[in-house]
């Protein structure tokens, strides 16, 4: 059995640039979420993805977007960065089977610096 | 809106004595709540559910609807349970699966 693994493990980018995180879902999940981390806070939920939609978001603006592809992977696309982005970023996979979920599971996280 | 409090930043105990973290929320509906737990350097992991009603490493947590809290417990803690502890809480508000967190307790176990 693979776990959440996600890609690159740190990022650097200045304000205004765009940029896309990956993650790879543990075997056998099908449900992706995405959380912020910021220093010295719990995750906060960004969004969630189900069979290559999305199943729910937080309150995060537009420019934060992203995308589940067949495999269950997922991308979460942040565009034109502001400084408070900088933070990690954690992906979480589960298998949802119609009502109830299972519990999620984390990836390492990619943390983000935005200067 | 759903909402995890946790208000200790840092927990420090010594070795073998009880340990209790405090964890209360806020939501309108039947809430389902855990723990998570992040040793140094690893990855934010599950702990204990409080459906499943089970002692994981020695802590148990109870779901107090009254009080609206659930309290992670130990009577005796050890040197390898030090690191940071979130609760959190699961609903559909808002749409989705999704988890909210409290700003998590670094517990710290003295020798």
């Amino acid at each position: 059995e693979t776990g959440v693994t996600q890609s690159p493990t740190h990022l650097i980018k200045t304000r205004g640039q765009q940029v896309t995180l990956r993650c790879s879902s543990q075997s056998g999940h099908n449900t992706v979420s995405w959380y912020q981390q910021a220093l010295g806070q719990g995750p906060q939920f960004i969004f969630q993805y189900y069979r290559e939609e999305e199943n729910g978001r937080g309150n995060f603006p537009p420019r934060f977007s992203g995308l589940q592809f067949p495999n269950y992977s997922s991308e979460l696309n942040v565009n034109a960065l502001e400084l408070d982005d900088s933070a990690l970023y954690l992906c979480a996979s589960s298998l949802w089977r119609g009502r109830e979920t299972e519990t999620q599971y984390f990836g390492p996280g990619t943390r983000l610096l935005v200067l | 809106a759903q909402r995890v409090t946790q208000p200790e930043k840092l927990l420090s105990v010594f070795k073998g004595a009880p340990v209790e973290l405090k964890c209360n929320y806020s939501y309108s509906g039947s809430p389902e709540l855990f723990w998570y737990v992040q040793y140094s350097r690893q990855r934010l992991q599950l702990l204990l559910r409080h459906i499943s009603r089970e002692s994981i490493k020695g802590f148990t947590a109870d779901l107090n609807k009254g009080e609206t809290s659930f309290h992670l417990k130990k009577p005796f803690a050890q040197e390898e349970d030090s690191a940071m502890y979130y609760c959190a809480l699961r609903g559909v508000t808002g749409g989705g699966n999704k988890l909210t967190f409290g700003t998590g307790t670094q517990l710290k176990v003295e020798l």
